[in-house]
């Protein structure tokens, strides 16, 4: 099985400055006949189902705020949140769908400082 | 609107069985891939399994944990999916998601809680 990590395990970012968190692949996620990377990313706030954020480790979900990238390849990505707002504050996880068993990262909590 | 609806978890001792059902609408349900993803109390998140659409093969596909004991299937004409389990264990008591599966999940429901407790 591919096994996800990710880093820190909780930050706390004041308002309108930059969360980065990572995510580890213990194998290559990247499909090399169509160089694309199998991962996605998910928001999930308390009480509610997860919601896609991202998915090809950078290509944004229809309705997410342009203040939310991901970038990375291979086994090493990042969510990227510019410009933290209060409404972000919420648990991330990654995943790979590169092959089943699909996997997720652990999850990374964003508080606001 | 794309919706999913999930409903039959409830509270039952080790060794029992449920049937979850998901039903879907909003999209051509004939044609998407269904997985089922839990979540225990407080803790992330874990794929169950997926089903296929029937053109693609309807096969089903499941983690290590649950094989054996889960069976997903699939009813298009009623837009629904389900997950019969068995042989319930005290770990399985979690919140149990369905979701479309493009590889990535979108949308989820709400999700129904399912507890295992002697």
């Amino acid at each position: 099985d591919i096994v996800m990590t990710q880093s820190p395990d909780s930050l706390a970012v004041s308002l309108g400055e930059r969360a980065t968190i990572n995510c580890k692949s213990s194998q290559s996620v990247l499909y090399s006949s169509n160089d694309k990377n199998y991962l996605a990313w998910y928001q999930q706030k308390p009480g509610q189902p997860p919601k896609l954020i991202i998915y090809w480790a950078s290509t944004r979900e229809s309705g997410v705020p342009d203040r939310f990238s991901g970038s990375g390849s291979g086994t090493d990505f990042t969510l990227t949140i510019s410009s933290l707002q209060a409404e972000d504050v919420a648990v991330y996880y990654c995943q790979q769908y590169y092959t089943t068993p699909f996997t997720f990262g652990p999850g990374t909590k964003v508080d606001i400082k | 609107e794309v919706q999913l609806v999930e409903s039959g978890g409830g509270l039952l001792k080790p060794g029992g069985s449920l049937r979850l059902s998901c039903a879907a609408s909003g999209f051509t349900f004939t044609n998407a891939w269904m997985s089922w993803v839990r979540q225990a109390p407080g803790k992330g998140l874990e794929w169950v399994g997926r089903i296929k659409s029937k053109i693609d093969g309807g096969t089903t596909d499941y983690a290590a944990p649950v094989k054996g004991r889960f069976t997903i299937s699939r009813d298009d004409s009623k837009n629904t999916l389900y997950m019969q389990m068995n042989s319930l264990k005290t770990e399985d008591t979690a919140m149990y998601y369905c979701a479309t599966d493009h590889g990535w999940f979108d949308p989820w429901g709400q999700g129904t809680l399912v507890t295992v407790s002697s």
